[in-house]
């Protein structure tokens, strides 16, 4: 069973756009939901994270939203750009180290 | 700069065969962790490890074995690979009280 859920799968937007991506789960004992980044040929890397204590946190243009009632979270790109094209997966672990990711958000960004 | 080394970017194997991939890394990481990615099934856990000789099965370990000798290297072995084990395949690191994960750049497995 898919604990992390992530939509859309595919993401079109202009520059300068908004786009966003959402994520839900269903486990009560993940504490850590980070988002990570992947280019083509490269491994992911991690992007931004949040803890469920806090319901917003932001890093330059990318801004991830928490709601721990409805157990979920997304990330929003502010201003988007042809180099934030990739896929960006969210995750989620707690307790032993071992991270569930969604599965991913293949991100295009047009000029 | 932290580094996950994984030792193939590519790798083309026949139906049959046993397969090695290794992963280094260079930060001291408690936590390894093999992955696999496929489109539209995300990253899917196959084996990971927090100490050595220590190994944990994931969500997907059917078919596979891992072996940790030493810290920093961390061996996913395909016992006799299948087609349906073409894929991408992701080490990753972190450490023990830590929650990111550093990846390396993958090795793209093709089994004809």
């Amino acid at each position: 069973q898919q604990q992390v859920k992530q939509s859309p799968q595919s993401l079109i937007v202009q520059k300068g756009g908004i786009p966003i991506i959402n994520c839900a789960y269903e486990n009560t004992a993940f504490d850590y939901f980070p988002w990570y980044q992947q280019f083509p040929g490269k491994g992911p890397a991690l992007l931004i994270a949040i803890r469920p204590d806090v319901s917003e946190k932001k890093e330059g243009r990318f801004t991830i939203s928490f709601n721990k009632s409805a157990k979920q979270f997304s990330l929003h790109i502010m201003d988007s750009q042809p180099g934030d094209s990739a896929t960006y997966f969210c995750a989620a672990s707690g307790g032993y180290q071992k991270v569930t990711f969604g599965i991913g958000t293949k991100l295009q960004v047009i000029p | 700069d932290v580094k996950v080394t994984q030792s193939s970017r590519y790798l083309v194997k026949r139906t049959g065969e046993k397969v090695f991939l290794e992963c280094v890394q260079d930060m001291d990481h408690e936590n390894m962790f093999w992955y696999r990615q496929d489109p539209g099934l995300g990253l899917r856990l196959i084996y990971f490890s927090y100490d050595v000789k220590m190994k944990e099965k994931g969500d997907i370990p059917e078919g596979y074995s891992v072996s940790r000798e030493k810290k920093e290297r961390f061996s996913l072995i395909l016992e006799s690979a299948s087609t349906n084990q073409t894929s991408m395949y992701l080490c990753a690191s972190s450490q023990l009280n830590r929650d990111q994960a550093f990846f390396g750049q993958g090795t793209r497995l093709t089994v004809v």
